[in-house]
């Protein structure tokens, strides 16, 4: 089946250090992938999306993530982190096309001043 | 514009009693999903609606967990009888064909004891 695998289950950083999490997404056919971030006590928020076209998508928050198709992988980074984005990271891929979203089993960002 | 409405937020019961969840998506918005997220995963897909029409419900542990969205705009989500495993939260989401994503509610987080 279609799935998306998250393999750094918690990942602390320092404030105003660079950030990857890491998505790999199992074979199929153009994936439709997602990054969605949850605060605590807040709602899940979508970071930014990836359907077709440039492999570098923008998002909010001075997110980034890039698509690779040749390492299945859809990373998530930002440059530099703020104490605001500790938070559970997930990386989504929708099975269908038609907005069936599969969740991996996220990244726990910790941020240390 | 008024995000996904969830309520309550919090419910503590014992195993063997039933609770409800009720859930008013954004309005406009003909697609309504209930997720099921247990501490430490990701939310996990429970049913799907279309309008007042279930699309997926694959997922959904039919003996004990009912849903049904009956005008098409708000959402109930049962249980009847609770078990322990069922301590989680419960995410509402609801979409559009034009938004092409999924906006999340607050959740609501029950225990059972």
């Amino acid at each position: 089946a279609q799935s998306v695998t998250q393999p750094d289950i918690h990942i602390t950083v320092s404030e105003g250090a660079s950030l990857e999490l890491r998505c790999n997404y199992s074979y199929g056919a153009t994936p439709y992938l997602f990054w969605y971030v949850q605060s605590p006590g807040q709602g899940l928020q979508l970071l930014l999306k990836y359907f077709s076209g440039d492999t570098l998508v923008q998002g909010i928050k001075g997110f980034e993530a890039e698509f690779k198709r040749s390492q299945s992988s859809f990373n998530l980074r930002k440059p530099s982190v703020h104490w605001s984005d500790a938070a559970e990271y997930f990386c989504v891929r929708d099975q269908t096309g038609a907005n069936n979203l599969f969740f991996g089993t996220g990244t726990r960002l910790t941020v240390i001043p | 514009e008024a995000g996904v409405a969830q309520s309550p937020r919090y419910k503590i019961i014992e195993k063997r009693q039933s609770v409800a969840f009720w859930c008013n998506p954004i309005s406009g918005h003909a697609t309504l999903y209930w997720y099921q997220q247990i501490l430490g995963q990701g939310p996990k897909l429970l049913i799907q609606f279309q309008n007042n029409g279930v699309v997926d419900d694959s997922q959904l542990p039919k003996d004990r967990f009912s849903a049904e969205r009956l005008k098409g705009v708000d959402s109930t989500l049962k249980i009847q009888p609770a078990k322990l495993e069922d301590s989680a939260v419960y995410l509402c989401a609801s979409s559009s064909v034009l938004a092409a994503r999924q906006f999340f509610g607050p959740g609501t987080r029950l225990t059972v004891l």
